[in-house]
Parts: structure tokens; sequence; C-alpha cells
């Protein structure tokens, strides 16, 4: 079956630090990838989204390329805020449309 | 994207009782899933909800627990039936494929559980 491994938090950081999120995937076929985020006391954003190989999601400055070599998605933003202080979440979907997720990366970033 | 609303946005209820959750979209969707979060953990997807006919459960999920609607394809709702301490969580309600991103899912805000 489907499954997301995520990189796990807490991750503390820095304002304009530089963050990176570690996503690898487990999926049958070629499945879209995404990512969400949960800022503190909101509901579940998309991020950003890749659906083939070698795609490039982008969104608010994060990036993620969807490598099928090595079965990654990992997310990247070159100069963090506060105010990406947020949850983080992998998700795959397949043909049914269905999400997987990780099990979530908590961020925190300080002024 | 959609835009979703669930009602209610949170509750306390005693164990025992069951609480039905409301998820409108503002739109005709194809697809509506019920996810369920627990404190401090991810998402798991709980059923998908088929407009017309009887959802479609997940390992671990069964109708006598969750029993779900799905009237019209702008509508649905999750029970939770004979509620327990252990069914506190977060249920969310999403839709998709929307618009251009045809795989892409919009979630609701949320409905926040806790169970005395």
């Amino acid at each position: 079956g489907n499954s997301v491994t995520q990189m796990e938090g807490p991750v503390t950081l820095s304002e304009e630090a530089f963050l990176t999120i570690n996503c690898t995937y487990t999926a049958t076929g070629y499945p879209s990838l995404f990512w969400y985020v949960q800022y503190p006391g909101e509901g579940l954003q998309l991020l950003l989204k890749a659906t083939k190989a070698d795609d490039k999601g982008s969104n608010k400055g994060f990036e993620a390329t969807y490598r099928k070599e090595t079965t990654s998605f990992h997310l990247e933003k070159g100069s963090v805020q506060v105010s990406d202080s947020a949850v983080y979440f992998c998700a795959l979907s397949s043909n049914d449309y269905k999400l997987s997720f990780g099990a979530g990366t908590t961020v925190t970033v300080r002024a | 994207s959609a835009v979703i609303s669930q009602k209610p946005s949170r509750d306390i209820c005693q164990r025992g009782t069951s609480l039905t959750i409301q998820c409108q979209v503002d739109s005709q969707v194809t697809m509506m899933f019920w996810y369920r979060q627990q404190p401090g953990q991810s998402l798991t997807l709980i059923a998908t909800a088929n407009q017309g006919s009887e959802a479609t459960y997940e390992s671990g999920f069964v109708i006598d627990k969750f029993p779900i609607s799905r009237p019209n394809l702008t509508f649905s709702t999750l029970t939770v039936s004979n509620m327990s301490p252990e069914d506190s969580s977060i249920y969310l309600c999403s839709v998709g494929p929307h618009g251009t991103g045809k795989d892409e899912q919009y979630f609701g805000p949320g409905t926040r559980l806790t169970v005395t």
C-alpha cells in the first residue's frame, strides 16, 4: 500500500535560516505528491504539489521537487519567517484520490 | 478553490452519546472524504462519502460507528456514534478533485470533538 515517511520534528529555527523537511514515499504507480500546512488554530491548507517526476512545486517561497529515483519530495525554503511556524504534512494520492499523510513536522521559527 | 464549512466547529460530548458533523461545499464536487486527526497525530482517512450510495470505509473504520450520508454533491454528514474518550479528535471533511487541480483536495476547517 501507499505510505509516506516524513522527517520527525519538532524543528526550531531562527528567522532567515534555511529549512528542509525530508519526505519519502512508497506507492504503486505514479502518485501525485503534496505538501499541506496547518498554521496554529487553523485548518489544513494545500501548500504545493507535483504530479509527475521532476516536477517542482512552489508557493510562498517553499519548493519541493518530485524525485522518482529516490522516491522523495523534500520541502525547502531558503529564508524562513516567524509566520512560517506551523505543522507541515507531506502527502500522496494515487488514482483513487485518497490522500496518505506523513506524520507531520512541527516547525517553530524564532525571531 | 472550494469553500468548505463544517458544523459544529467544536463540541464537548458525554460518552455514550452521538454527534453528527455537517460538511457543506459552495459548489458541486465529485468526491468528498472524511478524515480524523487524533491529538498530536497525522490525518487518517475514515471513508469516502459517495453520493447516492453507501460510503466506502477504510480498514479499521465501520459504518455502525461512523455512519455517513451524502444526499447530494455539495453536502455530507459524519456521525460519531456511542462516543468514548478515544474518539476525541479533530474531524475534517475534504473535497476533490476540483477546478483545474484535478487531483487536489481542499479541507474544511475541522470539528474539534472532546468526549468526557
